[in-house]
């Protein structure tokens, strides 16, 4: 079975531009969380969608919204982009949002560079 | 509030060594799961172990364990015999408490050097 995909793989952007990345879950996963990981740190938080409805935000500005298909596919938006916006953006997928009960699967990450 | 503390930033050692990373957490809930996941330089991060906190017993599988020890709030990870191919960074992460809700709280990470 395929594992969770990504696109693009690699995205440069130039400041106050417009980004939209995709996630396609692991075939039966309903639950897809999206996270930012700066270089040297961890991943950070930022939606979680189950079903299409948004579950969880992390601190995240409004410039940055998602949503979720019918195919429980994703995408996440990012407006005005800003030079600290710069990072490899995870996506990750789980059957169900149960608080850790199931094992979150992540996909190989978009990495985006804003200049 | 909950946090996870990875403090050891970098560890080098030389195949066929036993390294142990260190994770450190602070949560008030009485329910929750602990992760380590793996993460290589083409940036996947891969699943290593779920471990809900009702169960303290240590796991180990094939050169990998960990030892969950509630008492001291710790969920350490050691790696036997080390190769070269388990260069990587690896991450601590504990499921936020609340209702079904998929996120993950992070550590810093630690960056595993093994050298031949």
């Amino acid at each position: 079975d395929a594992g969770v995909t990504q696109s693009p793989t690699h995205l440069i952007k130039t400041r106050g531009q417009q980004v939209t990345l995709r996630c396609s879950p692991i075939s039966g996963h309903k639950s897809v969380s999206w996270y930012q990981q700066v270089l040297g740190q961890g991943p950070q938080f930022i939606f979680q969608y189950y079903e299409k409805e948004e579950r969880g935000r992390g601190n995240f500005p409004d410039r940055f919204s998602a949503r979720q298909f019918p195919n429980y596919s994703s995408e996440l938006n990012v407006n005005a982009l800003l030079l600290g916006d710069s990072a490899l953006y995870l996506c990750a997928s789980s059957p169900l949002p149960t608080s850790g009960a199931y094992e979150q699967y992540f996909g190989p990450g978009t990495r985006l560079t804003v200049t | 509030a909950q946090k996870v503390t990875q403090a050891q930033t970098e560890i080098s050692v030389v195949e066929k060594e036993d390294v142990t990373l260190d994770c450190v957490y602070e949560t008030r809930d009485t329910t929750y799961y602990l992760f380590w996941y793996k993460q290589p330089p083409s940036g996947e991060l891969v699943f290593l172990i779920r471990r809900n906190s009702f169960d303290e017993q240590n796991e180990i599988s094939g050169r990998y364990s960990w030892n969950f020890q509630k008492s001291t709030s710790s969920f350490n990870f050691t790696i036997t015999a080390s190769q070269v191919v388990d260069s990587a960074v690896y991450f601590c992460a504990l499921s936020e408490s609340g209702y079904n809700t998929d996120k993950l709280i992070f550590g810093t990470g630690t960056r595993l050097q093994v050298f031949p």
